[in-house]
């Protein structure tokens, strides 16, 4: 069964510290995304990346940066934690192109609370 | 650049009834993909159906359908016999192929399936 995991379901973090979301997928895919979900807002795209070394700036990637040094690891790190980057995140990755039914999958999320 | 609306933040409907979840569009490609996805509480994002918009013939999954407008950039899912497992958040997605692919959601249906 393939499979994106994210390695931590909950976090909690203190405003000022360095933290890492980690994102690993076993597909072999060139593609992987982190996205931000907040109710009402829906799922807003932060960073994607299509090759190793590769990244590319989504719709809000203000106070976040991305570090893909292998193929199937992608993380989101955030330099300086703030109450307003409490949210839930979402990794996802696909093969490109994808352009198949089940060409993208999500991992399970990681809800971050900073306080 | 491509927005998606869903302009329905909830939605109810009786068990074995009918419903119908609306999305409208925008995208300046011609080549695109869309897509409904499902997010129970166990956050794990689900897809549900996915539409080619070089096609003209409507998806169909199961009890699962879709009402795709091209020209009026509407893609709509219907769900029919409706179950208590389909309760759940509902994403209605949009890619370009060939641009890495990058999926835009919508901000969110959340379904709620009554007895």
């Amino acid at each position: 069964d393939v499979k994106v995991t994210q390695s931590s379901r909950y976090l909690v973090k203190r405003t000022g510290e360095k933290v890492f979301l980690e994102c690993v997928q076993d597909m072999d895919h060139e593609n992987m995304f982190w996205y931000r979900q907040d109710p009402g807002l829906g799922l807003r795209l932060i960073y994607f990346s299509y090759d190793v070394k590769m990244k590319e700036k989504g719709d809000i990637p203000e106070g976040y940066s991305v570090s893909r040094e292998k193929k199937e690891r992608f993380s989101l790190i955030l330099e300086s934690a703030s109450t307003n980057q409490t949210s839930m995140y979402l990794c996802a990755s696909s093969p490109n192109p994808s352009g198949t039914a089940d060409g993208y999958t999500f991992g399970s999320g990681t809800r971050l609370t900073v306080v | 650049a491509q927005t998606v609306t869903q302009s329905q933040p909830e939605m109810s409907v009786q068990e074995a009834e009918t419903v119908t979840l609306s999305c409208t569009y925008d995208t300046s490609e011609s080549d695109y993909y869309l897509f409904w996805y499902k997010q129970p509480p166990s956050r794990q994002m689900i897809l549900v159906i996915r539409q080619e918009a070089y096609k003209q013939q409507n998806a169909t999954e199961n009890r699962f359908s879709v009402n795709f407008q091209k020209a009026a950039k509407s893609f709509s899912l219907k769900i029919s016999d409706s179950q208590l497992g389909d309760a759940a958040m509902y994403f209605c997605a949009q890619a370009t192929l060939y641009n890495t692919d990058k999926l835009i959601f919508g901000t969110g249906t959340r379904l709620q399936v009554f007895p």
